[in-house]
């Protein structure tokens, strides 16, 4: 079975660039999270859908995030404008119902120079 | 904030040894789940126990739940070098305490390290 996939797995950006980072969850699964991950403030849920409906934005640090499901299949995080303090492993997870576990890709690390 | 918080942040043990790591919760909880994350890749779940079970078991792990003192313990046991990583606890709060919806809360993670 295919996880869940993610893409870049590494980006290396100046600040100001607009960054997007992809995911692709696993087939099935109705529930998608975006993590950030550091070594400070360790993994932080930044957004959730169920139904491809965002359900819990709260964790998004400023309106420089945001984030889309226009499907079930796929999901995107952009960050526009880019600063070095957005540098982290951003992670996406799918599950397939309220109380399963979640599946987590291999993450995006991102580095904004 | 953080929900689960995890004790020791870090241990070291010889293989063959057992690891236990114990997490402490906040609220309510619906479940409790323990994943690994090894160096540079994702989290991968474990196992996960319900507010109503007191104890699982999965090869050689074995996790217990005292929903009254609010914790959660991790063992592993005849440890193996393949089992460095850290390890999280993750807590789904309980719909019905007001907590608000099925997501995970994580705590900062114990860093083990098993030396052969």
């Amino acid at each position: 079975d295919a996880g869940v996939i993610q893409s870049p797995r590494h980006e290396v950006t100046e600040m100001g660039q607009e960054v997007t980072l992809r995911c692709k969850p696993i087939s099935g699964h109705n529930s998608l999270f975006w993590y950030r991950q550091t070594m400070m403030r360790g993994l932080e849920l930044l957004i959730y859908f169920n139904n491809n409906v965002p359900i819990d934005d709260s964790g998004m640090p400023e309106d420089r995030f945001s984030a889309k499901m226009p499907n079930a299949s796929f999901s995107t995080l952009k960050i526009q404008p880019s600063e070095p303090r957005d540098s982290a492993v951003y992670f996406c997870a799918s599950r397939r119902g309220l109380d399963q576990p979640q599946h987590f890709g291999d993450g995006t690390r991102l580095s904004i120079l | 904030s953080q929900q689960g918080e995890e004790d020791p942040q870090a241990l070291s043990i010889q293989e063959g040894e057992n690891a236990t790591m114990n997490c402490s919760y906040k609220t309510s909880i619906n479940n409790l789940q323990w994943y690994r994350q090894n160096s540079g890749r994702g989290l991968v779940h474990l196992i996960l126990i319900r507010s109503n079970e007191r104890e699982k078991h999965s090869g050689r792990l074995r996790v217990t739940l005292d929903t009254s003192k609010k914790s959660s313990s991790l063992l592993i046991t005849a440890s193996r070098a393949a089992d460095t990583a850290s390890y999280f606890c993750a807590t789904v709060a309980d719909p019905y305490s007001g907590a608000g919806s099925y997501q995970l809360t994580f705590g900062k993670g114990t860093k083990l390290s098993v030396i052969p």
